[in-house]
């Protein structure tokens, strides 16, 4: 078992260009997480998905961002038009149901906006 | 505000000694779960420990959800128990899509 493996590690744009961020969730679980993590703010959750379909993309900055999770086996958070505030380690998480079963993160993509 | 603080911000320990870390809610809360990471490491689930206490090894969590709080205590402290431990809550019972976490905090063991 590999784990939650999000690509790439690192990611560094210019102010205005695109950002897809990658993660593989961990085989045989239903349910994907993605949150933003920042020093000044902490973890902030984004959004989730369960067996594929959206369930809650309430942390999501409505314009600029968006996930997808096409099959069981990634999901993708782009960001269009980056700027330099959305500059953070991007975490994806999985879990078995997403109901109270113990979260298993990535080691993140650092994402930074010059 | 911050609806979860964590104390002491950051700590330095060294080996051997016991560390004791602090979360405390701002609002009613059903479950709480505590999290290590390592610098540029992933975030790895330590405890989930919706009330009472567990133990696991060296570390001993206790939450108290009529008082808002939880605390992580480390026994014996090692080198390799350096990094950041977070706490999150979850508003909803089990519910992982709605946790709210902490800032922190940094544990430094020093041989």
């Amino acid at each position: 078992n590999a784990g939650v493996i999000q690509t790439p590690r690192h990611k560094v744009t210019g102010k205005g260009q695109e950002a897809t961020l990658w993660c593989e969730p961990i085989s045989g679980h239903s349910a994907v997480f993605w949150y933003r993590q920042t020093i000044v703010q902490g973890l902030e959750f984004l959004t989730y998905f369960r067996n594929q379909a959206p369930i809650d993309d309430s942390g999501m900055p409505k314009e600029r961002f968006s996930a997808q999770m096409p099959n069981q086996s990634h999901s993708t958070l782009k960001i269009q038009s980056t700027q330099p505030q959305d500059s953070a380690v991007y975490l994806c998480a999985s879990s078995l149901e997403g109901q109270g079963e113990t979260l298993y993160f990535g080691s993140g993509t650092r994402l930074t906006v010059l | 505000g911050q609806q979860v603080q964590q104390s002491p911000t950051s700590l330095v320990l060294q080996e051997g000694e016991n560390a004791e870390l602090q979360c405390n809610f701002s609002t009613s809360l059903n479950s709480m779960q505590w999290f290590y990471q390592r610098p540029g490491g992933s975030l790895i689930s330590v405890f989930y420990n919706p009330s009472g206490t567990k133990q696991s090894g060296r570390l001993t969590s206790t939450t108290v959800i009529k008082e808002r709080r939880s605390s992580l205590h480390i026994s014996s402290s090692q080198i390799t128990d350096s990094g950041t431990y977070l706490c999150a809550m979850a508003l909803n019972v089990g519910d992982n899509s709605k946790l709210i976490w902490g800032l922190g905090t940094s544990l430094v063991v020093n041989p």
